[in-house]
């Protein structure tokens, strides 16, 4: 099974710092990673699929880059919402796996 | 809207059953792929299970195959997660989700709670 190991796995910021997240695979994958976001007590949401390809209605603060084995999700300028863990995953072969998670936190 | 709404989780002894439903509106369910996602308490997400439009083609994670059975009735609008065989590590929220064109979750439930428990 591919791997997906994220780094890092908390963090702490502040609303409107920039804030980076990446998701390393075991295997290279192509373009073939998707982000989501869970806010705390919430169901995840989908924000990236595609390694870049913003989900429709999902704010432009949102990006993401990266082919291969190596990937980034960026936030331009943290908003109050965007404190939650965020999650990649992959969709090159069965089994689909995620990552195992970066949580945002307040500083 | 989309809307998922899953139904059937609860409190079940080791080696038990369970059966999950998910009732699907806002979107024509036999054009799409779904799935089942759990998330253990306090852990991160695990994909379950995969099911195409038809219900002919199914795939498991390696650690619920010949223990749960993932099914549908498009007619119905729903989708299912039969568990059998259940053990503590089994324990999460169960999401049904809706897959996308790039096997990725476009839209998820709000989650049904199965604890598996003596």
């Amino acid at each position: 099974a591919i791997q997906l190991t994220q780094s890092p796995s908390s963090l702490s910021a502040s609303v409107g710092d920039r804030v980076t997240i990446t998701c390393r695979a075991s295997q290279g994958i192509n373009s073939e990673l998707v982000w989501y976001r869970q806010k705390p007590g919430k169901s995840p949401e989908l924000l990236i699929y595609d390694a870049s390809t913003l989900e429709s209605g999902v704010p432009l603060r949102f990006s993401g880059s990266g082919s291969g084995t190596d990937f980034t999700l960026t936030i331009s300028s943290l908003q109050p919402e965007d404190f939650a863990t965020f999650y990649c995953q992959h969709f090159k072969s069965y089994p689909l796996t995620f990552g195992g998670g970066s949580k945002v936190e307040i500083k | 809207e989309v809307q998922l709404v899953e139904s059937g989780g609860g409190l079940v002894q080791p080696g038990g059953s369970l059966r999950l439903s998910c009732e699907a509106s806002g979107f024509t369910l036999i054009k799409y792929w779904m799935s089942w996602v759990r998330q253990a308490p306090g852990e991160g997400l695990e994909w379950v299970a995969n099911i195409n439009p038809d219900g002919s083609e199914k795939f498991y994670v390696d650690s619920v195959k010949g223990r749960f059975t993932i099914s549908r009735d498009n007619a119905k609008n729903s989708l299912y997660l039969q568990l059998n065989s259940l053990r503590a590590d089994d324990t999460a929220v169960y999401y049904c989700t809706r897959v996308g064109r790039w096997l990725h979750f476009d839209y998820w439930g709000q989650g049904a709670l199965v604890t598996v428990s003596s």
